[in-house]
């Protein structure tokens, strides 16, 4: 019962370096979402994708794109990655309506 | 545009007390719904309780309840007889039935004192 996995848990990229980190989720939902959670604060969302083929901008995207080729996938990249993208990742997907999202463990980046 | 505002950095709660976790939001849509998840100090997001819009009852989830009043904007959450293990960040969050977003706001951290 895998629910929502992020890949990798822990990254140490150098400023300029490019990564992808991947969500899966095993439950058929159709949208997902990614968020970056900066210390003291909340989750603010960056992109997110409503189904397959499909993404949309959130709150902070800069610097950051998506994909979403398959429905249980949700990539997101880091073209060139700065210090200000030290973070911690998460994603999340639920379904269409009033139901609950389920969140990975998510994924703490340090850009040095 | 939608927002989420939780104006109560931190909260202290003695053991055995309620407490409420003040949220307010505004959204363009008619219909939406709205969520507090609960996130220990161990970082995974837990879903606590759901209130959709139209809903004309307060939720309820065991000792956790919504109280939901529309015409002001408001989905607070009050916990009722608070443990030790409540002690975490607690984020409120709405999602439009139009927008699709899920966006929170910036959460409040709450400790329980035994």
């Amino acid at each position: 019962n895998a629910g929502v996995t992020q890949t990798p848990k822990f990254r140490v990229l150098k400023t300029g370096q490019s990564m992808t980190l991947l969500c899966a989720q095993d439950m058929n939902h159709e949208y997902m979402y990614w968020y970056r959670q900066d210390p003291g604060m909340g989750l603010r969302l960056i992109h997110y994708s409503v189904g397959e083929g499909t993404t949309a901008k959130g709150e902070v995207p800069d610097g950051y794109n998506v994909s979403r080729l398959k429905k249980q996938n949700f990539l997101l990249g880091l073209e060139s990655a700065a210090p200000s993208q030290t973070s911690v990742y998460f994603c999340a997907s639920s379904t269409t309506g009033n139901t609950e999202a389920f969140f990975g463990q998510g994924t703490r980046l340090t850009v040095v | 545009a939608q927002k989420i505002t939780q104006t109560q950095p931190g909260m202290f709660v003695q053991e055995k007390e309620a407490v409420t976790l003040d949220c307010t939001y505004d959204t363009s849509d008619q219909s939406y719904g709205l969520f507090w998840y609960k996130q220990p100090s161990s970082g995974e997001m837990i879903f606590l309780i759901y209130q959709g819009s139209y809903d004309e009852q307060n939720a309820t989830e065991g000792r956790y309840s919504l109280n939901f009043q529309k015409a002001r904007k408001s989905a607070n959450l009050v916990i009722s007889a608070s443990q030790l293990g409540d002690s975490a960040m607690y984020f409120c969050a709405m999602r439009g039935w139009n927008s699709y977003k899920l966006i929170f706001g910036s959460g409040t951290r709450l400790l329980v004192r035994p």
